[in-house]
């Protein structure tokens, strides 16, 4: 089962900041958060992860709570390219069978002219 | 450099026959993993090597379904005796190593077994 709870949708204006959250209440001291996203009709693309420390790139930055029970995934302007599914998945790091990435459902963002 | 790349891209097959995919890893990239996603799902794992070994299998539905990497690059998933349950997107990814290395995805292919 996916150890995180996502909104189903999400609507975001372009050029605005899309704040997508993630519930991962159960995480433990060593799970990793990573987000992916998927753009219709291909593969998950990596986008970003972090184990307790706020973290940014070039595509977006991650919010982690203190306590780790929730994340958010920071677009800090959206364009319409962003429009995606976007997944939020708790990964441990090493041991059998933490390698695999565990899905939910996601969020499907979309980016409004 | 180039990604993960998988073929075909569209496979249609009848319920029944043999079907097998390909999945062409990033280079240099020892980790390789297959999922499966249906329609209006996120993607499901299925089995992943490190090098040519099958280290975790315990996704594949059943006893139909086989994937193999003889030489540690390419890996093909194969799937017998087609039901139309079978029918999604099978994509595969690859890391450098295990652990919390990135994964890469591939296009995928799309498996419609009529």
């Amino acid at each position: 089962d996916a150890k995180t709870t996502q909104p189903p949708s999400m609507d975001c204006a372009e050029g605005r900041a899309a704040n997508l959250p993630c519930n991962h209440s159960t995480i433990s001291g060593n799970e990793y958060v990573y987000w992916y996203r998927q753009i219709h009709s291909q593969g998950p693309q990596y986008i970003i992860h972090g184990l307790k420390n706020n973290e940014t790139n070039e595509m977006a930055s991650l919010i982690i709570t203190e306590d780790r029970k929730s994340s958010t995934l920071i677009l800090p302007h959206a364009t319409l390219r962003d429009t995606a599914v976007y997944y939020c998945i708790v990964r441990v790091a090493g041991g059998a069978g933490s390698y695999q990435l565990t899905f939910g459902k996601g969020t499907k963002l979309s980016v409004i002219p | 450099g180039a990604g993960v790349s998988q073929t075909p891209s569209n496979k249609v097959t009848e319920k029944g026959k043999y079907v097998e995919l390909r999945c062409d890893p990033i280079s240099g990239h020892t980790a390789l993993y297959w999922y499966r996603q249906s329609l209006g799902q996120g993607p499901e794992f299925l089995i992943y090597f490190q090098g040519t070994g099958a280290a975790d299998d315990s996704g594949l539905p059943n006893d139909r379904f086989f994937a193999v990497r003889p030489e540690g690059s390419v890996s093909t998933l194969k799937i017998q005796r087609t039901e139309r349950g079978d029918s999604a997107v099978y994509l595969c990814a690859s890391s450098l190593g295990l652990g919390t290395d990135t994964q890469y995805f591939g296009p995928g292919t799309r498996l419609t077994v009529l």
